[in-house]
């Protein structure tokens, strides 16, 4: 079974300075692993994804994820916060890209 | 290209109503899945159709909800009858084979 552990419901930090949303899986097949974003009153948005090539995984809005397979985490960062990055994250797996689970989010705010 | 549509946006019904969502999936996606995001836990995977085909079902709760897709274009979910349980946010989401799942902005259910 696969599943999920976002570390931090709520994170907080400063405008410019280092975003870090830390996501740990579980899956018992080379996953498929994957990074969304949830504006107000808005859909889920694809940040990037991570499918067996690069381990270090490039997003929209200069957001970044790597893969390490030995410490099962798929962490997102972004060196400099804005404020418009302010919403809710999602960290997901799926085992072909098809069912995929969730964790339980977390909701970044941005202070100026 | 329109995106992923989900109609109503808001739902309130009463415990023991019967309520139907209906998801739009972007055109020539044959796969259309449904997720559910109950008091603010994780997003939770119900069903996937391949075309007008469930090809996994395994996260429907109960025999209360029944999704349907003929003809494979757009899909319903009704639950009848509701429940308190069952409110939440309802996202529905589509692909192109196991490409990028594209989802529509939710239908916010309100069960009385």
């Amino acid at each position: 079974a696969q599943s999920v552990t976002q570390l931090g419901s709520h994170v907080s930090v400063s405008e410019g300075a280092l975003v870090l949303l830390r996501c740990n899986y579980s899956s018992s097949v080379p996953p498929y692993l994957f990074w969304y974003v949830q504006y107000p009153n808005q859909g889920l948005q694809l940040l990037l994804k991570y499918t067996s090539a690069a381990t270090l995984v490039k997003g929209i809005n200069g957001f970044e994820a790597e893969f390490k397979k030995s410490e099962t985490s798929f962490h997102l960062t972004k060196p400099s916060a804005h404020m418009s990055d302010a919403a809710e994250y999602f960290c997901a797996v799926s085992e072909r890209g098809f069912k995929t689970i969730f964790g339980a989010g977390t909701r970044l705010f941005v202070k100026a | 290209e329109a995106g992923v549509t989900q109609f109503p946006s808001h739902s309130v019904i009463e415990k023991g109503q019967t309520v139907t969502l209906r998801c739009d999936p972007i055109s020539g996606h044959d796969n259309l899945y449904w997720y559910r995001r109950v008091m603010g836990k994780e997003i939770k995977f119900l069903l996937h159709f391949v075309k007008e085909s469930k090809q996994d079902e395994s996260g429907m709760p109960n025999n209360r909800f029944l999704a349907e897709r003929t003809g494979g274009t757009y899909s319903t979910l009704k639950v009848q009858p509701a429940e308190l349980e069952d409110s939440g946010v309802y996202f529905c989401a589509s692909s192109h084979e196991n490409n990028e799942q594209f989802f529509g902005p939710g239908t916010r259910l309100t069960v009385l």
